[in-house]
């Protein structure tokens, strides 16, 4: 079985970084999805990481560690607008995609 | 820009009824998926498909069935709809595995309320 883990809810300030943390157990591991959902709307593909390290894309980078079964979405400049739910996915081979809970974040002013 | 739209956004139907959820993309993805999503419990798969008339079952397949007669549509059944099925339901599609690329692309989602 797999077993995916991300805080439920998290708070962070406009203008700030934060960092929301996946970990996983599975085998048969290909890679993980980051998602961004609205609430009210369909999740949105934001990144996929299938080796290890850091990969940048404007304000959202994600991070992976194959060994450490551990990922991580760092937002950076907070807008709030990034007010939404945060959800990985680990991409299992030959299975569809398993998610974890999702992580909600709440952007104050 | 792949398109997957689902028939509905808003549902409301009587305990007992039959249900239909329709599901259609533009992207000649091979597979197709549908999830419940409820608070706490996050995005739960139901059934998929990987081609015409294949199917598969998830993780929570009790109370649903689907189709699969065209390559571009996907349809949820509720045989007989029950109150504990009221939930958010969201259509996803992809390209093969093969094909070397694993996104799924949602649907708007489908608000489905038993009363």
């Amino acid at each position: 079985g797999q077993n995916i883990d991300q805080p439920t809810e998290m708070t962070a300030t406009e203008g700030a970084i934060v960092q929301i943390n996946c970990t996983y157990q599975t085998s048969g591991f290909n890679g993980l999805f980051w998602y961004q959902q609205h609430a009210g709307e369909a999740p949105t593909f934001l990144s996929y990481n299938v080796l290890d390290g850091l990969e940048e894309k404007g304000r959202f980078s994600s991070f992976l560690s194959r060994s450490k079964g551990y990922s991580y979405l760092l937002l950076k400049e907070l807008q709030m607008k990034d007010s939404a739910s945060y959800l990985c996915a680990v991409n299992k081979r030959n299975t569809p995609l398993v998610f974890g809970k999702g992580t909600r974040l709440s952007v104050i002013a | 820009d792949v398109k997957v739209t689902q028939s509905s956004r808003y549902l409301v139907k009587r305990t007992g009824e039959k249900v239909f959820l329709e599901c259609v993309q533009d992207m000649d993805h091979e597979n197709m998926f549908w999830y419940r999503q409820d608070p706490g419990l996050g995005l739960r798969l139901i059934y998929f498909s990987y081609d015409v008339k294949m199917k598969e079952k998830g993780d929570i397949p009790e109370g649903y069935s689907v189709s699969r007669e065209k390559k571009e549509r996907f349809s949820l059944i509720l045989e007989s709809a029950s109150t504990n099925q009221t939930s958010m339901y969201l259509c996803a599609s992809s390209f093969p595995v093969r094909q070397g690329t694993y996104e799924q692309y949602f649907g708007p989602g489908t608000r489905l309320t038993v009363t």
